[in-house]
Parts: C-alpha cells; sequence; structure tokens
C-alpha cells in the first residue's frame, strides 16, 4: 500500500512565525502535491512538484514555498504565517504514468494560526 | 477556465434509498477519478475511470464516465448510514494535475 505521512496532524503557530510542513511518501512516485482545503473552497492547488528540485506554481502559490530535495520528501514552507492561512493542508503523491495520474493523500495537518 | 462542478452540493437521504451525484467537467480528459472524505480524515480513493464508457462498482457505489457529455456519475444504490461523508470527483487538467469539485456531502439519515 502506498504511504504517504504527513509529520504533524495538528499545529498551533503565531503570526509571522516560519512554518515547516513535511510530507513523506514511501512509494517512488515521481509526483507530489500541497493542496490546502477551507470548508466552501474544495481543493485548492498550492504547489506540486515532478521531480526532484523541481516545483511548479498552482493555483494559490502566495505567501507559500516549497523545497524537494530528496524524491520522497515534500516541504511546504510558510515565510511568515499569517490568520488567513489557518486551514487543512493535504500531501498527495501520484506516479508519473500515462495509465493513471491517481493521487494518495497524507492524513492532512490541521494549521492554526494565531 | 477549466471547471469540475458537482451536483448537489449536499445531500440527505433516507436510508435504503438510491441517489445519484453528477460531476461535470470542462477539461478534455478521458479519465476521472472519485474520492471519499470523512469527517477529519484525509481523501481516499474510491474509482479510477480511464475511458469512455467505464463502470466500475464497489459495494452499494457505481460510478460511470460518458467524455463525451464530459459528464461522470456516483449512483448509490440503498444507502446506508456508514455511507455518509463527501465525495469528490477529479479531472486531469495539465501533465498529472487534477482539478477537483467543490464536493458533495452525503448523510444517511437512519
Amino acid at each position: 500500500d502506498v504511504k504517504v505521512t504527513q509529520s504533524s496532524r495538528y499545529l498551533v503557530k503565531r503570526t509571522g512565525e516560519k512554518v515547516f510542513l513535511e510530507c513523506v511518501q514511501d512509494m517512488d512516485h515521481e509526483n507530489m502535491f500541497w493542496y490546502r482545503q477551507d470548508p466552501g473552497l474544495g481543493l485548492r492547488l498550492i504547489y506540486f512538484s515532478y521531480d526532484v528540485k523541481m516545483k511548479e506554481k498552482g493555483d494559490i502559490p502566495e505567501g507559500y514555498s516549497v523545497s524537494r530535495e530528496k524524491k520522497e520528501r515534500f516541504s511546504l514552507i510558510l515565510e511568515s504565517a499569517s490568520t488567513n492561512q489557518t486551514s487543512m493542508y493535504l500531501c498527495a503523491s501520484s506516479i508519473n504514468s500515462y495509465s493513471s495520474y491517481e493521487q494518495y493523500f497524507g492524513p492532512g495537518t490541521r494549521l492554526t494560526v494565531t | 477556465e477549466l471547471k469540475v462542478e458537482q451536483n448537489p452540493l449536499f445531500l440527505s437521504m433516507q436510508e435504503g434509498k438510491n441517489y445519484t451525484i453528477y460531476c461535470n467537467y470542462s477539461t478534455t480528459s478521458d479519465r476521472l477519478y472519485w474520492y471519499r472524505q470523512d469527517p477529519g480524515k484525509s481523501l481516499e480513493s474510491l474509482f479510477v475511470l480511464l475511458s469512455n464508457g467505464a463502470v466500475k462498482q464497489e459495494g452499494r457505489l457505481m460510478a460511470s464516465l460518458d467524455t463525451k457529455a464530459r459528464l461522470s456519475t456516483l449512483h448509490i444504490t440503498a444507502a446506508v448510514h456508514d455511507l455518509s461523508a463527501t465525495y469528490f470527483c477529479a479531472s486531469e487538467t495539465s501533465g498529472s494535475r487534477l482539478t477537483f469539485g467543490e464536493g458533495t456531502q452525503l448523510t444517511v439519515n437512519p
């Protein structure tokens, strides 16, 4: 079974803090994604990566950055957390196969910025 | 603009009844994905529909895909309480990206 893990289930940070959210997958997937999920807004893509050291902006990259130094690990960074970044953050991965781009999701990190 | 729209967004139904969730998408993809999310949990893959006319069934859920109409349906047969969850459809956009619908929150009442 594919396993995607995230470093924290719940996180509380103060405004202005630098926040790191870590995601690790164990299936050698090339593609990794960071989403945020808010009530009424569904899942919105923040950043994604097709390969080590590669990154692409998603639909809402402002206020975020990412790092992918190893294939299995994809980090989301909030340089200076703000209250409007309070949300559920979901990491996902998928294999780079033309036959299917099914994504496998981690358990999520619920971040509260006070 | 690429859109994936689900209908209805909220669905309250009685146990034993049948209902269908609709997913319309504007991409030209031939593939469509369905996910389930329980409250406070992450997304779990339900179905991967890989071509026009594809039909997949798992228990009381059946998903189908009509790429010509750009429509997928998730049919619920004889609903039970355990099916209460939020269901998302997703369409491929560019490369390996998926665009998700807003989600349909299903509540099955005894």
